[in-house]
């Protein structure tokens, strides 16, 4: 069965960094591009980047570039979220995705979401 | 504010058919396969169909979806009241090179 497991919930303070992990079972962690989707409260789905675990590839969407960095190690079976300089309006849910189908496909499985809330 | 545009709403009775559409343009719906997601509320989004009209194993055949030109649509058929849910479409575009998700749909059962 295919799992992916997120880390528990963080509050930080505005202009330090965060740092969410994802570990997956269930199927080879190198076959699948993984992505990372943020929810703020009551919003819709943002697409922040995606990582191939194989080489460790990044694409990252335009709003997050410099802020965002997206890794995956392989030895561990994860992938991790990095998001710096937070401020209030990165306060949301966290999720992260398998995508079957490469960097173009769609996200088949999902982790069960990350609070971060970010506050003074 | 995303490229791609939903209806904020849809709504209708049990047994009802309702449509939500999903308007992108030629970079992103016009060129690329869209993806329909649900998130029931308080829960992570799942998988409602993919390459514009697959459904993955287990979706009720209630659900179908189309594309034409910039635009798609999710048609949920025979409504049910645990079909009370925000629907999202998705898409890769190719000027922004990343994916895209549409704006979100509430779909509430009368």
């Amino acid at each position: 069965e295919v799992q992916l497991e997120q880390s528990g919930a963080e509050v930080k303070k505005p202009g330090s960094t965060v740092k969410i992990s994802c570990k997956v079972s269930g199927y080879p962690f190198s076959d699948y591009d993984m992505h990372w989707v943020k929810q703020a409260p009551g919003k819709g789905l943002e697409w922040m980047g995606l990582v191939d675990p194989i080489d460790g590839e990044t694409l990252y969407a335009e709003n997050f570039q410099g802020r965002v960095t997206i890794t995956a190690d392989t030895s561990r079976d994860t992938t991790y979220l990095a998001l710096s300089s937070l401020r209030a309006d990165d306060s949301a849910v966290y999720f992260c995705a398998r995508s079957h189908g490469g960097k173009f496909g769609y996200l088949d499985y999902w982790g069960q979401g990350t609070l971060v809330t970010v506050s003074s | 504010q995303s490229v791609v545009a939903q209806s904020p709403s849809a709504s209708g009775t049990p047994g009802q058919m309702i449509t939500i559409s999903c308007s992108g343009s030629s970079s992103n719906i016009g060129s690329n396969y869209v993806h329909w997601y649900q998130q029931l509320p308080g829960v992570a989004p799942k998988l409602l169909l993919y390459e514009n009209n697959q459904r993955p194993s287990g979706v009720p055949d209630r659900f179908s979806g189309s594309k034409s030109g910039t635009s798609a649509s999710l048609a949920i058929s025979g409504l049910r009241s645990e079909d009370e849910a925000d629907y999202f479409c998705a898409v890769w575009d190719d000027s922004l090179r990343g994916h895209v998700f549409g704006t979100g749909t509430k779909v509430t059962v009368l």
